[in-house]
C-alpha cells in the first residue's frame, strides 16, 4: 500500500497569506497526485489533478507542484472562502489520502 | 448537471448488514468507473472500493475485503455497496464518487450517507 504523509495537520493563517501544504508518498507515484478541498458537512471538491493541473473553475491562486514522492499545494493569497481542510490523494495504485490539513484563522 | 445521490444509510447493530445505493444522473454512467469512499466522524478520507464500467475489475480496501461487496446496474444508473458483518469502526459518511472520463482521480462526489454501527 502507498502511504501518504501530509503536513502540517493544522495551519493557522490569515487572509492574504501565502501558504504551502506538503504531501509525501511512501514510494514514487509519478504525477498521480490530486488535491481536494473539503468544507464542514460537504463532500470534497477536486482542485488539482496530475500534481499541477488546475481543475476548471478553480481560482488561479491555487497551484500544485511536485513529482515522484514530494508534492506541494500553494495558495498564493488566502481568501476567506479558502479556510477549509485540504487532502492530497494518490491514484497511482488504487487510492489513498493524506491525513488532511486544516487551514484555520 | 452531474449528480450522485446516495441512500441506504442508518443505524445498525454490530454484526448487522446494510445496503447502500447511489443513483447517478447527468452523465453516461455506464462509461465511468466509480468508487465508494468513507469518512468517519471528525476523521480523514478513506477509500473503500472501486468498480470499473463493466464490473470486471473490482477492488477493496483491506479493512472491508470479505465483508463488503460493490456492484452496479448500468441499466438503472445505479451503484451499490452491500455491507455485512459491520463493526463499530465502519461508522462513517459513505460517498460514491465518479472517476474522470479518462480515469482517475475522482472528480465528482455525492453528498454522502451516514452509517452508524452501534448497539
Amino acid at each position: 500500500d502507498i502511504q501518504m504523509t501530509q503536513s502540517p495537520s493544522t495551519l493557522p493563517a490569515s487572509v492574504g497569506d501565502r501558504v504551502t501544504i506538503t504531501c509525501r508518498a511512501s514510494q514514487s507515484i509519478s504525477n498521480s497526485l490530486a488535491w481536494y478541498q473539503q468544507k464542514p458537512g460537504k463532500a470534497p471538491k477536486l482542485l488539482i489533478s496530475k500534481a499541477s493541473s488546475l481543475e476548471s473553475g478553480v481560482p488561479l491562486r491555487f497551484s500544485g507542484s511536485g513529482s515522484g514522492t514530494e508534492f506541494t499545494l500553494t495558495i498564493s493569497s488566502l481568501q476567506p472562502d479558502d479556510f477549509a481542510t485540504y487532502y492530497c490523494q494518490q491514484y497511482n495504485t488504487l487510492i489513498s489520502f493524506g491525513q488532511g490539513t486544516r487551514l484555520e484563522i | 448537471e452531474v449528480q450522485l445521490v446516495e441512500s441506504g444509510g442508518g443505524l445498525v447493530q454490530p454484526g448487522g448488514s446494510l445496503r447502500l445505493s447511489c443513483i447517478a444522473s447527468g452523465f453516461p454512467f455506464s462509461t465511468y468507473a466509480i468508487n465508494w469512499l468513507r469518512q468517519a466522524p471528525g476523521k480523514g478520507l478513506e477509500w473503500v472500493s472501486y468498480i470499473n464500467k463493466n464490473s470486471d475489475n473490482i477492488y477493496y480496501a483491506d479493512s472491508v475485503r470479505g465483508r463488503f461487496t460493490i456492484s452496479r446496474d448500468n441499466a438503472k444508473n445505479s451503484l451499490f455497496l452491500q455491507m455485512n458483518s459491520l463493526r463499530d469502526e465502519d461508522t462513517a459518511v459513505y460517498y460514491c464518487a465518479r472517476e474522470g472520463p479518462s480515469g482517475p482521480p475522482v472528480d465528482c462526489w455525492g453528498q454522502g450517507t451516514l452509517v452508524t454501527v452501534s448497539s
